[in-house]
C-alpha cells in the first residue's frame, strides 16, 4: 500500500513570494490534515479535511495560507505572501474514517520551506 | 493551555538500558486516545504505541510500551534495550474532538532522544 506522498520535498523562497505543496494521501483515507513543524517544536495542525470540505482550520493564518481539496483526495496548500515566519516542515497525513480505529495518523515524509 | 506536557527537552542513554520518556496530559473528555510517534533526523513520523482511555492494560508494542496512569494524566513512553537507530525525536499526542464533532491529535513539544555507544 502506497503511503502519503508529498511534493515538493525542500522548497527556498524569498519573502513575498508564494509556495504550493502538494499532498495525495493513502488511497480510501477520508480525512486528510496540514500540519506545520516549526523547527524545534511539535507539529500544530493548520487545516483537517474531511473528504472534500473543512471541519477545521482554526489556527490557519487565512491572510496568506489557504489550502483545498478537490473531489475529496489530493489536497494543495498554499502560501501567499511567505514571511520568514513560515519556515518549517509541512507535514500533510491522512487517517481512514473509522469510528472504531484508534484514530492513529499517517504522515508523509514532509515538505521543508525555508523563506529568506 | 497546554494540552500536551513534555518536560524533557533531551535524554541520554546508553545502549541496551531501558529509558522513560515522559508526558502528561490535559483533557476533560472521558474518551481519548494517547500516542507516541518517533521523528528521525530524516522528518518522517513514526507511529509507535497506542493507548485508549478505557483500555484497562498498559499498551505495548515490542521494545516500547506505555506506562499509563490515569489519575495522574501521564503516559510515559518506556524504551527497553535501547538501540542506536532509537536516537530521533519523540512527540506524545493526545486525540481530542474538535468542536465541530471531528477529531484530531494535538502534539506536546518533544524529547530528543541520544543513544550513546
Amino acid at each position: 500500500e502506497a503511503g502519503v506522498a508529498q511534493s515538493p520535498r525542500y522548497k527556498i523562497i524569498e519573502k513575498r513570494q508564494s509556495v504550493a505543496f502538494w499532498c495525495n494521501p493513502i488511497s480510501g483515507h477520508a480525512t486528510l490534515y496540514w500540519y506545520q513543524q516549526i523547527l524545534g517544536q511539535g507539529p500544530k495542525l493548520l487545516i483537517q479535511f474531511q473528504n472534500n470540505g473543512v471541519v477545521d482550520d482554526s489556527q490557519l493564518p487565512k491572510d496568506r495560507f489557504s489550502a483545498e481539496r478537490l473531489k475529496g483526495v489530493d489536497s494543495t496548500l498554499k502560501i501567499q505572501p511567505a514571511k520568514l515566519e513560515d519556515s518549517a516542515v509541512y507535514l500533510c497525513a491522512s487517517s481512514p474514517q473509522d469510528r472504531g480505529g484508534t484514530g492513529e495518523l499517517f504522515f508523509g515524509e514532509g515538505s521543508r520551506l525555508t523563506v529568506l | 493551555a497546554q494540552k500536551i506536557t513534555q518536560t524533557q527537552p533531551g535524554m541520554f542513554v546508553q545502549e541496551k538500558e531501558a529509558v522513560t520518556l515522559d508526558c502528561t496530559y490535559d483533557t476533560s473528555d472521558p474518551s481519548y486516545g494517547l500516542f507516541w510517534y518517533k521523528q528521525p533526523s530524516s522528518g518522517e513520523m513514526i507511529f509507535l504505541i497506542y493507548q485508549g482511555s478505557y483500555d484497562q492494560q498498559n499498551a505495548t508494542e515490542g521494545r516500547y510500551s506505555l506506562n499509563f496512569q490515569k489519575a495522574r494524566k501521564s503516559a510515559n513512553l518506556v524504551i527497553s534495550a535501547s538501540q542506536l537507530g532509537d536516537s530521533a525525536m519523540y512527540f506524545c499526542a493526545m486525540r481530542e474532538r474538535t468542536q465541530g464533532g471531528s477529531e484530531k491529535l494535538v502534539f506536546g513539544k518533544g524529547t530528543k532522544l541520544t543513544v550513546n555507544p
